[in-house]
């Protein structure tokens, strides 16, 4: 069974610009979550979706929104891009029934915004 | 609020010898418990869960937690640590009371073993 697949690995963006990050999650996998990685915050939660809908949202500005498409593939969206939007986004699936359900993650998008 | 704290950023420890990656915990009711461990320039990998049980709970690469209520702690722990085994670890907790995959992580802990 493939794993959680993100594209692309690597972003170089410049501020101001947006951009689009992708997650295929495990096949069967109806919840995506995404989450930012960062050396001084650590993981925060970003939101999480489930058969389409906006489950749960982390304290993140407007800026970042997402989206859940009928194949469970999911899209995160970040405008108007400031340099401290650098860091790691990953993004995890599962199965999304119950909080015993294991989160599988992928191998993440770096962005680096100059 | 929930929380979780992994005291120490980084742990050192000799091949061939015991490791302990502590974890505490501050969730109101039964909180579920999580090990993640990450490799360089990778997503998280999931070791092991408390759901409820036994206490000690084992999981994947000879890895093994132990969850005391009394002291909210879920500490993971390997009896024999190995080189391969150096990355940083990331204990998490997330509300049973929801099917929500709202994860709550620790700062996360990097272990290095010593040739």
């Amino acid at each position: 069974k493939a794993g959680v697949t993100q594209t692309p690995r690597y972003l170089i963006k410049t501020r101001g610009q947006q951009v689009t990050l992708s997650c295929s999650p495990i096949s069967g996998h109806r919840s995506v979550s995404w989450y930012q990685q960062t050396p001084g915050q650590g993981l925060q939660f970003l939101f999480e979706y489930f058969s389409e809908t906006q489950r749960n949202k982390g304290n993140f500005p407007g800026r970042f929104s997402g989206r859940q498409f009928s194949n469970s593939r999911s899209e995160m969206n970040v405008s108007t891009l400031e340099l401290g939007d650098s860091a790691l986004y990953l993004c995890a699936s599962s199965q999304g029934q119950t909080a015993k359900n294991i989160q599988y993650f992928g191998a993440g998008t770096r962005l680096s915004v100059l | 609020a929930q929380s979780v704290a992994q005291p120490e950023d980084q742990v050192n420890v000799a091949e061939g010898n015991p490791l302990t990656v502590k974890c505490t915990y501050s969730v109101s009711g039964n909180p579920y418990l999580f090990w993640y461990v990450q490799y360089p320039n990778r997503g998280l990998q999931f070791l092991l869960k408390y759901i409820t049980g036994d206490n000690l709970v084992k999981g994947s690469y000879g890895f093994e937690a132990e969850f005391n209520k009394s002291q909210t702690s879920f500490h993971l722990k390997k009896p024999s640590a190995l080189v391969s085994d150096s990355a940083l670890y990331f204990c998490a907790v997330r509300d049973p009371r929801t099917s929500y995959d709202k994860v709550i992580f620790g700062p996360g802990t990097s272990l290095s073993v010593i040739p």
